[in-house]
């Protein structure tokens, strides 16, 4: 079962513009949620972060924003620079401990 | 700080052969986790040691077995490898796996190929 989903594998956008990358969740048990950036040939980098108790988490260029009645959340990245190009996954951890779900990933590319 | 270090990072092997991946967490670390990545299926977890002690194990075959030492290095082992066990297998550290902080740091990984 597919706990948590990226229902897009892909995005393109303009240098400079906004990227905005989603993510949406079933298990409603899940309190906490991760974004991870990865490059081809390394493993995944963390981004940023979210507790359930909050609706917006922002560092730097990027900021998540989580829907708890949705059972949504985003990551905006502004503006988007070609060293943001990678596939993003998001995740959130389960049993209390280090067992992360990850969603599929998507491919973002930022074009100059 | 080093990085989580794995090893090898390349490995080809054949059908019904086995292998051991092995990795080396952040100083300090004491939780070790083990993932594998592949196109159809995504990065799924495998386990997770914490203490030399396996704390939370994913829904893959008894083929799939780990270890972690005294020092926190772990190694995992995949024996009678089959064609579906080609991936890239991803070793993560953290500290205690605290509920105020869920951050993983990732290894480069080991590209295994069974032919």
């Amino acid at each position: 079962d597919q706990q948590v989903k990226q229902n897009s594998p892909s995005l393109s956008v303009q240098e400079g513009r906004i990227s905005i990358l989603n993510c949406d969740y079933t298990n409603s048990m899940f309190d906490y949620f991760l974004w991870y950036k990865k490059y081809p040939a390394e493993g995944p980098t963390f981004l940023i972060s979210i507790s359930s108790i909050k609706d917006k988490n922002e560092d730097g260029r990027f900021t998540v924003f989580l829907n708890k009645s949705a059972k949504h959340l985003s990551l905006h990245i502004v503006p988007s620079q070609p060293g943001d190009s990678a596939v993003y996954f998001c995740a959130a951890p389960r049993n209390a401990g280090n067992m992360l779900t990850f969603g599929g990933g998507t491919r973002l590319m930022v074009k100059p | 700080k080093a990085g989580v270090t794995q090893t090898p990072r390349y490995l080809i092997k054949t059908r019904g052969q086995q292998v051991t991946l092995s990795c080396s967490p952040i100083s300090g670390h004491r939780s070790v986790s083990w993932y594998q990545q592949t196109p159809g299926q995504g990065l799924q977890f495998l386990f997770e040691y914490f203490s030399e002690t396996q704390r939370n194990k994913g829904n893959f075959p008894g083929r799939f077995s780990g270890r972690q030492f005294s020092n926190s290095r772990s190694e995992m082992n995949v024996s009678t490898l089959e064609l579906g066990d080609s991936a890239l297998y991803l070793c993560a550290s953290s500290w205690f796996g605290d509920r105020l902080s869920y951050e993983q740091y990732f290894g480069p990984g080991t590209r295994l190929t069974v032919t």
